[in-house]
């Protein structure tokens, strides 16, 4: 089946460290994405990345970096200088070349919780 | 810059209810426009979406007209179950640029039996 995975569901961090969200697709999709969804609100775009080895900052960059090396992932690291991270992280992906070349497909997030 | 704005919620309905959640939206051109659903602790799903005026977005009984006069995106559904029970965001993007999605806050859906 394809689809996009995301890893760990759950993830708590202690004040001070980095800590790196895992995101992998196997639908051949080009562009990837790293939404932020805290309670109530809506999601927040903090990374996205339409090619290879090409990225770009969001709505909501700071404390957060990326790289894309591969098609299939995309992962977001967490950094000690975000100040509030505790939220829930979405990663998405999307086909750039098709008739519906504009919806996104959703992983099933994580939750990161700092302690 | 893009915009969305949905109406608070959370909305509290009685099964077989009929469902309106507004959606407006701010953005210049023809952004296509989505309708996504997210379920206790999971990520989201596409429900139905629209890409140019006048157009209905359909699926599992809920409908969306893209309304270009009013800006607007209103999901509908006939009859709720209570499994219809979500949060449910709108969103819009662009053909263009970062095609990223600019979303509502979403609106949380309790059906009671």
């Amino acid at each position: 089946d394809g689809g996009i995975t995301q890893s760990p569901k759950y993830l708590f961090r202690k004040e001070g460290q980095n800590v790196t969200l895992s995101c992998e697709q196997n639908l051949n999709h080009d562009a990837m994405y790293w939404y932020r969804q805290d309670p109530g609100q809506g999601l927040r775009l903090i990374y996205y990345s339409q090619i290879v080895n090409d990225f770009q900052k969001g709505d909501i960059a700071e404390g957060y970096s990326v790289s894309r090396e591969k098609k299939e992932s995309f992962p977001l690291t967490v950094t000690s200088a975000q100040k509030n991270p505790t939220a829930f992280y979405l990663c998405a992906s999307q086909k750039a070349s098709s008739s519906s070349y504009n919806e996104q497909f959703f992983g099933p997030g994580t939750r990161l919780t700092v302690l | 810059g893009d915009s969305v704005t949905q109406m608070e919620g959370p909305v509290t309905l009685s099964e077989e209810a009929f469902l309106t959640i507004n959606c407006t939206y701010t953005a210049t051109g023809y952004p296509s426009l989505f309708w996504y659903v997210q379920y206790p602790g999971e990520g989201l799903q596409l429900l139905l979406k629209a890409t140019k005026a006048d157009d209905k977005g359909s699926n599992k009984g809920f409908e969306a007209t893209y309304r270009k006069e009013t800006t607007s995106f209103h999901l509908e559904k006939g009859s709720v179950q209570v499994s219809d029970s979500a949060v449910y965001f709108c969103a819009l993007s662009r053909d263009t640029g970062r095609r990223a999605l600019t979303f509502g806050s979403g609106t949380r859906l309790q059906v009671q039996p």
